[in-house]
């Protein structure tokens, strides 16, 4: 078992609608990251995360220390938010090594 | 502009001939770091560096070496690559401390033949 899994691993939407991308760990950390890859392969940092909730523009992650549980939601989702959408956690344990969830394959329609 | 830069992008080597892939930022980050990402694994840190001369093992060090003598520059070296080091790998940096997210470079795609 991955110690970070994300749901769903692909997922297609049309353009307006709402988003959710989950991830979940299994052991403590210290921070959670949201990246964002876009399908040229660049991966550009979208939040990182120790408790509660951050937003920019359309895009807001939350997370729940206690449930090991984040998630990224995407409201009034666009085409160019299509994109694979990777979750990486900080364990408290692990110093400053990075431990990666598979992603998240999004394709938003017109 | 701040940034991560990565060189080559593009890479085909044979099997056993030393090669380089450096990586320099331009924003005083302290914490550097080199990922490998391959289908159906996901991205995978392999070093990373704290400060100057402070570098440490990620999941999957083996092969790869390291170095940190300037703050800018953290340059990835394969001594002896082989062909299960065929992938793309990215380099990223980062302000030490909890809030800061990564710059990451456009990647390098090693192919090694």
């Amino acid at each position: 078992k991955n110690e970070v899994e994300q749901s769903p691993q692909n997922l297609t939407a049309q353009e307006g609608e709402f988003i959710t991308i989950n991830c979940s760990y299994s052991v403590g950390i210290s921070a959670l990251h949201w990246l964002q890859q876009h399908p040229g392969g660049g991966i550009v940092s979208l939040f990182m995360l120790s408790s509660g909730k951050k937003k920019h523009g359309r895009l807001i992650a939350t997370i729940n220390i206690q449930e090991k549980h984040s998630s990224l939601h995407i409201t009034a989702s666009h085409p160019r938010d299509s994109a694979v959408y990777i979750c990486a956690v900080k364990m408290e344990t692990s110093g400053s090594r990075l431990t990666f969830g598979e992603g998240t394959q999004l394709t938003v329609n017109p | 502009e701040a940034q991560v830069t990565q060189n080559p992008r593009y890479l085909i080597t044979v099997t056993g001939k030393k090669l380089t892939v450096t990586c320099s930022q331009n924003m005083n980050h302290e914490y550097m770091s080199w990922y490998r990402q391959d289908p159906g694994l996901g991205l995978r840190q392999i070093y990373y560096s704290m400060n100057v001369e402070v570098t440490d093992k990620g999941d999957v060090p083996e092969g790869y070496k390291v170095s940190r003598k300037e703050k800018r520059n953290f340059p990835l070296i394969l001594e002896s690559p082989s062909p299960n080091q065929t992938s793309l790998y990215f380099c990223a940096s980062s302000l030490w401390g909890s809030d800061y997210g990564y710059t990451f470079g456009s990647g390098t795609r090693l192919t090694v033949v």
